[in-house]
């Protein structure tokens, strides 16, 4: 079946635009993550959905950082006034129950760079 | 709270020779714990996973790992390395919302 998938793949931007960045999980996956890649370190945590609430975002770096999955599928990483900084790989992880001894399936990552 | 380390940042071995990546975990509880794999410009694919059954995991394309709590070890092992594991490996304890923390990555280099 389909996996993860994520959109854009690439995206460039100028510091101080705003940019969403677009998370498909697997269907039927009632968990997903978001987490951040930068050059040459492992991902971390940015925020985990349980269905359509954001049960934990204690990873999200400020509050420039937003994420919403409203109808429990689909979700949006937002990032307002982006900054040098937040140049990295993107990554959306679900799945099926959140359980701690679930699998999670990644998406391939939107790769953002601003400029 | 749970973390991993991986004792080696980059590993180099010769095609056909033993494989063996050095993971030690921290955790308050009994951990559930994953390795990854990452081939360039490719996403993070599941090797296998220590759920507390099995202590010896076996997972895809030869490797397993061997969950030891008296050392808080979890090291993963391949008999016989391909040209093709050359990827970078990640070690990664879950919480109990499954949030993953993710060791700093071992990258693998298989020389013919």
């Amino acid at each position: 079946g389909a996996g993860v998938s994520q959109t854009p793949s690439n995206k460039v931007t100028e510091k101080g635009k705003y940019v969403e960045l677009r998370c498909d999980p697997i269907s039927g996956h009632t968990a997903l993550y978001w987490y951040r890649q930068s050059l040459g370190q492992g991902p971390e945590f940015l925020i985990y959905f349980q269905g359509t609430g954001a049960a934990d975002d204690s990873g999200l770096p400020n509050d420039r950082f937003f994420a919403v999955r409203p109808e429990g599928s689909v979700s949006t990483l937002k990032i307002q006034r982006t900054e040098r900084g937040d140049s990295a790989v993107y990554l959306c992880a679900s799945s099926l129950e959140g359980q701690i001894t679930d699998t999670q399936y990644f998406g391939p990552g939107t790769r953002l760079t601003v400029l | 709270a749970q973390s991993v380390t991986q004792l080696d940042s980059h590993v180099s071995v010769s095609e056909g020779t033993p494989v063996l990546l050095r993971c030690n975990y921290s955790s308050s509880y009994s951990p559930s714990l994953f390795w990854y794999v990452q081939h360039p410009n490719k996403g993070l694919q599941l090797l296998l996973k220590y759920t507390s059954a099995a202590t010896l995991v076996k997972g895809i394309n030869g490797f397993e790992a061997e969950f030891k709590k008296s050392e808080t070890s979890f090291h993963l092992t391949k008999p016989s390395a391909h040209m093709s594991d050359a990827a970078e490996y990640f070690c990664v304890v879950s919480d109990s919302w499954g949030k993953l923390q993710f060791g700093a990555g071992t990258q693998v280099v298989v020389t013919p």
